[in-house]
């Protein structure tokens, strides 16, 4: 059965620490995002990807967290140094766009997320 | 910007009530409209997608309607059931960007 996959499922640190989360999209899937979730902000876009080439990481930000797709079956989501304030679920989802198109042929799945808290 | 907003953000309900979620979005220009269910500590599973050209969409006990012009989507659940307690979301799309916008999702709890 086809689901998206995030490792660690939880993760506590201290803050000042690197932090990895990794996520396996659908195979045959073509398009990844990177969500969190928090109480105050629900659910905003992180940063999306294409083809493995970042499309959008306009809500990420920059100066300690970098989103990559080493290859097609595996995105991470790095945030180094972490700070309390990155405490939240984040959550990977999959879908597919068809070539010469520009909107998802698919729902966008969702996984299981990974539990963030910084101390 | 999109703005998605749920109410209310939370209900209780006797089971074998009806369910009536609300989402309203501030921008028209939607490609799809998603329906989305949450259990506690965990991740999202998709009931229904609505696209801009729909009325409404059926799955089993769960019916959403959309109404583009006004910005509204409802989501029926008929005859509730302690196993819909959940936090349903709501999520738009714009054509030509594959960014959801999501509502913070109404929280529901129906009592047995």
């Amino acid at each position: 059965d086809a689901r998206v996959t995030q490792t660690p499922r939880h993760k506590v640190t201290e803050m000042g620490q690197e932090v990895t989360m990794r996520c396996q999209p659908i195979l045959g899937h073509n398009t990844v995002f990177w969500y969190r979730q928090t109480m105050m902000q629900g659910l905003e876009l992180l940063a999306y990807f294409r083809n493995r080439a970042p499309l959008d990481d306009s809500g990420m930000p920059k100066d300690r967290f970098s989103a990559e797709m080493p290859d097609a079956t595996l995105a991470t989501l790095k945030i180094q140094p972490s700070e309390p304030r990155d405490s939240a679920v984040y959550f990977c989802a999959s879908g597919l766009v068809r070539d010469g198109q520009t909107n998802l042929n698919t729902e966008a799945f969702f996984g299981q997320g990974t539990r963030l808290t910084v101390v | 910007k999109q703005e998605v907003t749920q109410i209310p953000a939370a209900l209780s309900v006797p089971e074998g009530e009806n369910l009536v979620l609300n989402c309203s979005f501030t921008d028209s220009a939607i490609y799809n409209l998603q329906w989305f269910r949450q259990d506690p500590g965990k991740g999202l599973t998709s009931l229904l997608l609505i696209q801009s050209s729909q009325r409404e969409q059926t799955s089993g006990r769960l019916n959403a309607s959309l109404d583009k012009s006004s910005g509204r989507s409802t989501l029926y659940i008929a005859a509730s059931q302690p196993g819909d307690s959940a936090t349903y979301l709501c999520a738009v799309k714009r054509d030509g960007n594959n960014r959801l916008a999501f509502g913070k999702g109404n929280q529901v709890v129906v009592i047995p």
